[in-house]
């Protein structure tokens, strides 16, 4: 199974400041032949299910904020919010779809400092 | 717009089987790269993949959960159900289904419409 190493498990922001999170999976998730990485990112709020962000690692969904972006390749990922707005706290995960079992990381809570 | 629901017994017992239907409701149930996941959520914990179905009924489940998984399908109704075999306390969850988006037959990819959820728990 890919393991994805999610990083920190928690971060506090200030308002409009930038969040960085961190997906570390255990082997490379870039599959060659479409050069695609195989990672989405999604938001989970409160009592929400969650809701996709980025694919491919580096695609924004429509309707999804330019100031969500993703980025990396092969085995190490990021997602930045650029200014951290009230609206963004949530619960972070990375899931990979290279392999079954499609596997998720253990997510990272961003709060307000 | 894609609306998917869950349903089923909000509290099962030690040993049993827990079952769960999701009813989805929108034109993209008979496609033929409609794929549908079950995904589980733990009190307080993270997401794991359950088990996932396609239109035509094949389906792939969790190695982790062995062969205590069952998934169908109900054209005719929309309908997607889950059973859980043997169940014990660590099977207590927020349990969603959702659309596992299907670019084409070969990759499966992300969950992209997910119902609410609701939550299972294991207790006698």
């Amino acid at each position: 199974d890919i393991v994805l190493t999610q990083s920190p498990d928690s971060l506090a922001v200030s308002l409009g400041e930038r969040a960085t999170i961190n997906c570390q999976s255990s082997q490379s998730i870039l599959n060659s032949p479409n050069n695609k990485n195989y990672l989405t990112w999604y938001q989970q709020k409160p009592g929400q299910p969650p809701k996709v962000l980025i694919n491919w690692a580096s695609t924004r969904e429509s309707g999804v904020p330019d100031r969500f972006s993703g980025s990396g390749s092969g085995a190490d990922f990021t997602l930045t919010i650029s200014s951290l707005q009230a609206e963004d706290v949530a619960v972070y995960y990375c899931q990979q779809y290279y392999n079954i079992p499609w596997t998720f990381g253990q997510g990272t809570k961003v709060e307000i400092k | 717009q894609l609306h998917l629901q869950e349903s089923g017994p909000g509290l099962v017992k030690p040993s049993e089987t827990l079952s769960l239907t999701c009813t989805v409701s929108g034109d993209s149930f008979k496609k033929d790269t409609s794929y549908w996941g079950w995904i589980r959520q733990p009190p307080g914990k993270g997401l794991e993949w359950v088990g996932t179905i396609y239109s035509s009924g094949g389906t792939y489940s969790n190695p982790s959960l062995k062969s205590r998984v069952a998934m169908s399908v109900d054209t005719s109704k929309t309908q997607i159900s889950l059973r859980l075999t043997s169940v014990t306390a660590a099977d207590t969850a927020v349990y969603y289904c959702a659309r596992h988006l299907a670019v084409t037959t070969s990759v499966v990819t992300w969950f992209d419409s997910w119902g609410q959820g609701i939550l299972v728990t294991v207790s006698s």
